[in-house]
């Protein structure tokens, strides 16, 4: 039961334009959202969240979407910088135990951004 | 945010033995996870380490193959027992902030079976 999805696998976009990442869930019991970017042989990443009373979270050239009926979120960068490449998940946390945020992966998307 | 630190940061084992993978945080957090990364696949929760109690295991992962301790609040390790091919995997560490469930993740331990 894949409760976040990320249905692109790869993305392929310009230096300079608007890169679009897109993540689906399932569990409407989830209360935050994430973002990660990974690099080959690196760890990931912490990017930018955003709670799930909020639609929209803006830090520098990443923004998050959130649209909770349609259980959708995505993420924007612009512009896009060839540094950006690496490959980025969507991830969403529910209190898990009572004290403790759990973190429920996507599979990733692969961003490519050609100069 | 915390800086994670692990050993080691790969290795190629055969199978049938056991690997210990050690966890470093340069502060103390009341929070450790350990994460699996098969190729091509998601992160995939194993456990939660917590200090001075035995770890919570999601499903499909048993203490026996994947014991953990965490003795403070520094330091956690993963030993992935008995070994066989399809443990070939990221192992993770990340530790919890308090705000909105977001995790901090090591470089990782890139593990080849054998």
């Amino acid at each position: 039961d894949q409760q976040v999805k990320q249905n692109s696998p790869s993305l392929s976009v310009q230096e300079g334009r608007i890169s679009i990442l897109n993540c689906d869930y399932t569990n409407s019991m989830f209360d935050y959202f994430l973002w990660y970017k990974k690099y080959p042989a690196e760890g990931p990443t912490f990017l930018i969240s955003i709670s799930s009373i909020k639609d929209k979270n803006e830090d520098g050239r990443f923004t998050v979407f959130l649209n909770k009926s349609a259980k959708h979120l995505s993420l924007h960068i612009v512009p896009s910088q060839p540094g950006d490449s690496a490959v980025y998940f969507c991830a969403a946390s529910v209190l898990y135990g009572g004290a403790t945020n759990k973190l429920i992966f996507g599979t990733g998307t692969l961003l490519a951004v050609q100069p | 945010s915390a800086v994670i630190s692990q050993k080691p940061s790969r290795d190629i084992c055969q199978r049938g033995t056991s690997l210990t993978i050690q966890c470093q945080v340069d502060s103390q957090v009341t929070m450790m996870f350990w994460y699996r990364q098969q190729p091509g696949q998601s992160l995939t929760l194993i456990a939660t380490a917590n200090q001075g109690s035995e770890a919570t295991y999601e499903s499909g992962f048993v203490i026996d193959k994947f014991p953990i301790s965490r003795p403070n609040l520094t330091f956690s390790t993963l030993t992935v027992s008995n070994m066989s091919p399809e443990d070939s995997s990221i192992y993770l560490c990340s530790v919890g902030d308090s705000v909105g469930g977001t995790q901090y993740f090591g470089p990782g331990t890139r593990l080849l079976v054998l």
